[in-house]
Parts: C-alpha cells; sequence; structure tokens
C-alpha cells in the first residue's frame, strides 16, 4: 500500500468556522508533512512531523494548528482562516532521516474560505 | 541562502524528446528530487539524484552535475499523457532535510 489517503477532499468553510483536515498512511513512515500549494505555484511547506514530534513549523500563523496522535495519523485543524488561505492542502509521508526517501503525496484537500 | 530555478513553460511534440532543466543554489546539498504533478492532482515521484551523473527509469532520465548545480529531466517518446508541471527540488541538510521546490515547468505535449 503506498497510498496517503485525505479527507474530505473539498471543503468550504467562513471565516469563524473551526474545521480539520485528516490525513492517513499505511506505509510505516515516521515523517508526515503539510503543504500549502496555490494554483500553478510549487508546494509550500508548512509542518514536518518526525516521529510523530512536530520538527518544523514554517513559521505558519496560530490559524492552523496540526496534530499527529500516531504513526499513522495526521491532522490539521483550522480556526478563523482567511481568504487568502484557500489554497490546495497537501499531506505528504516519508521515512525519516536524509536518505534516498522520496515523499508520497495525497490527493489533497481543496480549501475555500469564504 | 538557497535558489532553484527552472523554466516556466515548454511546448513539446508528441514522440519527440524534451529536456527540462534545473540549477540551484543551496549551502547543504543532499539529494535532488523530480516530481511530475497533473492539474489538480497530488506530485508523484518522478526520480531522485545524489551522485553525479545519469538515472534512468523507462522513459525518464534524469541528470545531476553537483559542481555546476545542475539537474535536467529528459523525458523520450513523449505521450499527450505527460502533459503536466515537473517539480525540481532539492534537500538541504542545513535546513532539516526539507525539500525545497522550484517553480515548476508547465510541460505542453502537442499532436
Amino acid at each position: 500500500d503506498t497510498e496517503v489517503t485525505q479527507t474530505p477532499k473539498h471543503l468550504v468553510m467562513g471565516m469563524t468556522n473551526k474545521k480539520s483536515l485528516k490525513c492517513e498512511q499505511h506505509m510505516g513512515h515516521r515523517a508526515m508533512y503539510w503543504y500549502k500549494q496555490k494554483a500553478k505555484k510549487p508546494p509550500e511547506l508548512m509542518f514536518v512531523y518526525s516521529y510523530e514530534k512536530l520538527s518544523i513549523n514554517e513559521s505558519v500563523p496560530s490559524r492552523f494548528s496540526p496534530e499527529c496522535p500516531n504513526s499513522s495519523l495526521l491532522n490539521l485543524h483550522l480556526h478563523a482562516l482567511q481568504p487568502e488561505d484557500s489554497a490546495l492542502y497537501l499531506c505528504a509521508s516519508s521515512q525519516p532521516g536524509q536518505g534516498a526517501y522520496e515523499q508520497y503525496f495525497g490527493p489533497g484537500t481543496r480549501l475555500t474560505v469564504t | 541562502g538557497q535558489n532553484i530555478d527552472q523554466p516556466t513553460e515548454m511546448t513539446a511534440t508528441e514522440g519527440a524528446i524534451v529536456q527540462i532543466n534545473c540549477t540551484y543554489q543551496t549551502s547543504g546539498f543532499n539529494g535532488l528530487f523530480w516530481y511530475q504533478q497533473h492539474a489538480g492532482e497530488a506530485p508523484t515521484f518522478l526520480s531522485y539524484n545524489v551522485l553525479d551523473g545519469l538515472e534512468e527509469k523507462g522513459r525518464f532520465s534524469s541528470f545531476l552535475s553537483r559542481s555546476k548545480g545542475y539537474s535536467y529531466l529528459l523525458l523520450k517518446e513523449l505521450q499527450m499523457k505527460d502533459s503536466a508541471s515537473y517539480l525540481c527540488a532539492v534537500r538541504d541538510y542545513n535546513q532539516g532535510g526539507k525539500l525545497i521546490f522550484g517553480q515548476g515547468t508547465e510541460l505542453s505535449v502537442k499532436p
């Protein structure tokens, strides 16, 4: 199984809502990532978890709150978002460390903030 | 700092060969990845280079020259389905091993 799954596929939320994005993988990967991608731009790293601990936070606003409940799951909690946060949110996983470990990406959640 | 450059757009003909170049500057180079991304879909891994030379995988090959800070992705026998964005990404060990992505090259394959 080389699949990363993400739910929901699409999400529309108002600026006062609270919602969560979910990501799951069963490849035994111990590094998981959240990326944000705007149209015609490359993925932009937000957070990295390694062995269920937050290892990189790319100065992301606190209205985005990541959580890694176990080695297979990664959540992104959203609160009080702005319209400019509308984007494709990609989850990825890989083996941790700096070897020849490619990241496997999920299909993404298309988020629209109204 | 780091900088990754690749052409914004390229057009090629079905059945032809196309080469997508990527140049990079990074303080802690630790591998270069190429990803393919179709519109509205997730990036998928194509190749990885950490040593100089050519890596071949079917119709796709990737080359790296660390001394020149240069890589290319070669696509042979182009098919219409190869129309996609191609992302060059460099791993930097001075930045926790995270991937630094180039802006992507939008390839259009025409009949």
